[in-house]
């Protein structure tokens, strides 16, 4: 089967840095995303990874390890506003998102 | 409007009710989706629409029931649903075949409660 796996929660201080992990296994693989979501509001898109590597997006960066089946989200100089749960997604051999279960992530001042 | 629409944001019903959940798209895609999402559950897809027509079907119970008149709106019309379908029952939408990808947009949602 399908799966992804994330840390169900993750508590930081505020200023800090947080690495957020993502493991899956797919039947094929055609991308990475990761997604923020505020508690009662909509998904939002923070990154897409095919490569290997990391992709930064002012603080929020994004590793890949394709060989490995690992990602990582890594959010820099945490702010009270980065409190929300991030979603990592995995696009399958057929082109359809498999989703975690989503990292809920506490920042304390 | 901008974006990805749901109504309403919140809706309680009984179990014996037949009530219909709406999205719209304004960004001009040609994909639809309905999303289930439970606390601590991963997206559950229900329902992908592409060209309005349906090209994914889930295995979801026939107590739930989507229509996509045209690309912009998507409907979930539901009918004698059980408590265990209380969820956040979310709507996006994508550009399929989109290069590099299609990423999706998500509506706000619709927190439904079955009681």
């Amino acid at each position: 089967g399908q799966n992804i796996d994330q840390p169900t929660e993750m508590t930081a201080t505020e200023g800090a840095i947080v690495q957020i992990n993502c493991t899956y296994q797919t039947s094929g693989f055609n991308g990475l995303f990761w997604y923020q979501q505020h508690a009662g509001e909509a998904p939002t898109f923070l990154s897409y990874n095919v490569l290997d590597g990391l992709e930064e997006k002012g603080r929020f960066s994004s590793f890949l390890s394709r060989s490995k089946g690992y990602s990582y989200l890594l959010l820099k100089e945490l702010q009270m506003k980065d409190s929300a749960s991030y979603l990592c997604a995995v696009v399958d051999s057929n082109y359809q998102l498999i989703w975690g279960a989503g990292t809920k992530l506490i920042i304390k001042p | 409007e901008t974006g990805v629409t749901q109504t309403p944001r919140h809706l309680v019903m009984g179990m014996t009710n037949k009530k219909s959940l709406k999205c719209e798209q304004h960004l001009g895609h040609n994909a639809m989706y309905w999303y289930k999402q439970s606390a601590k559950k991963p997206l559950e897809l229900m329902f992908v629409y592409s060209l309005e027509e349906r090209v994914e079907n889930n295995s979801v119970p026939s107590r739930f029931s989507p229509e996509c008149p045209n690309s912009s709106h998507l409907f979930l019309h539901l009918h004698t649903l059980q408590p265990e379908d209380s969820a956040l029952y979310l709507c996006a939408s994508s550009q399929e075949g989109a290069d590099p990808f299609n990423e999706q947009f998500f509506g706000p949602g619709t927190r439904l409660t079955v009681l």
